[in-house]
């Protein structure tokens, strides 16, 4: 079971909105800085959101994260059908002592 | 263009060992932090370890802890992973990525299959 809870499945049509939840706890979300990565099958793990809220050059600004208390969220404005893979929120966790993954939430493009 | 090339995994039998190898190329190597984060099937992502930049500091998940053992030798910009005492639970693909909290690289993977 995962520490940082993620809903299993968002989705919504081609040009619409998606936003993706992250709850976690005061170790980890609240006190640490929030990364957000895509996941495609077979391929490695692409970094989309760093400390909470910052794009890697080259991720499209449709792409944007925020974080409030102990949950964090990612934003998809624009759906397209490329963005259909699985997106993962982590953080670092100061009681664990180590890095955590949330559950992972699968995006599907109606 | 950075590049993090896995190799080492296959098919182990429960017990056994296994040691992953990570060859990094296009950055300085001896710069960056490194981890290894692995997807067993079906499942999500789960961070299994941390080293430094200078080869201290190594951290572990609790599932690993005691049996995987970190490392890298940064004359080869090269980054292990000796794995012990491997469950039928290890089986994953095991990627290497580059930093501690921020993996904004991370390579093709290499499956583990632990069965007899």
């Amino acid at each position: 079971q995962s520490v940082l809870t993620q809903p299993p499945s968002v989705s919504a049509a081609p040009g619409q909105k998606v936003t993706i939840s992250c709850s976690g706890a005061s170790s980890n979300i609240g006190n640490n800085d929030v990364s957000w990565y895509q996941h495609l099958p077979g391929t490695a793990p692409k970094l989309l959101v760093y400390e909470n809220n910052k794009r890697p050059s080259g991720i499209p600004d449709r792409f944007s994260g925020s974080k409030s208390g102990t949950s964090a969220t990612l934003g998809i404005t624009g759906l397209q059908t490329g963005d259909e893979a699985e997106y993962y929120c982590a953080a670092w966790d100061s009681s664990l002592t180590g890095y955590v993954f949330g559950s992972g939430t699968e995006v599907t493009v109606l | 263009e950075v590049q993090l090339l896995e190799s080492g995994g296959g098919l182990v039998p429960p017990g056994g060992s296994l040691r992953l190898s990570c060859v990094a190329s296009e950055f300085t190597f001896s710069s960056y932090a490194m981890s290894w984060v692995r997807q067993a099937p079906g499942k999500g992502l789960e961070w299994v370890s941390v080293i430094s930049s200078s080869g201290g500091s190594p951290y572990y998940a609790d599932s690993v802890k005691g049996r995987f053992t970190i490392s890298r030798d940064n004359s080869k910009n090269t980054l292990y992973l000796q794995m012990n005492s491997l469950r039928a639970e290890d089986t994953a693909v095991y990627y290497c990525a580059k930093g501690s909290d921020i993996f904004d690289h991370w390579g093709q993977g290499t499956l583990v299959t632990v069965s007899s």
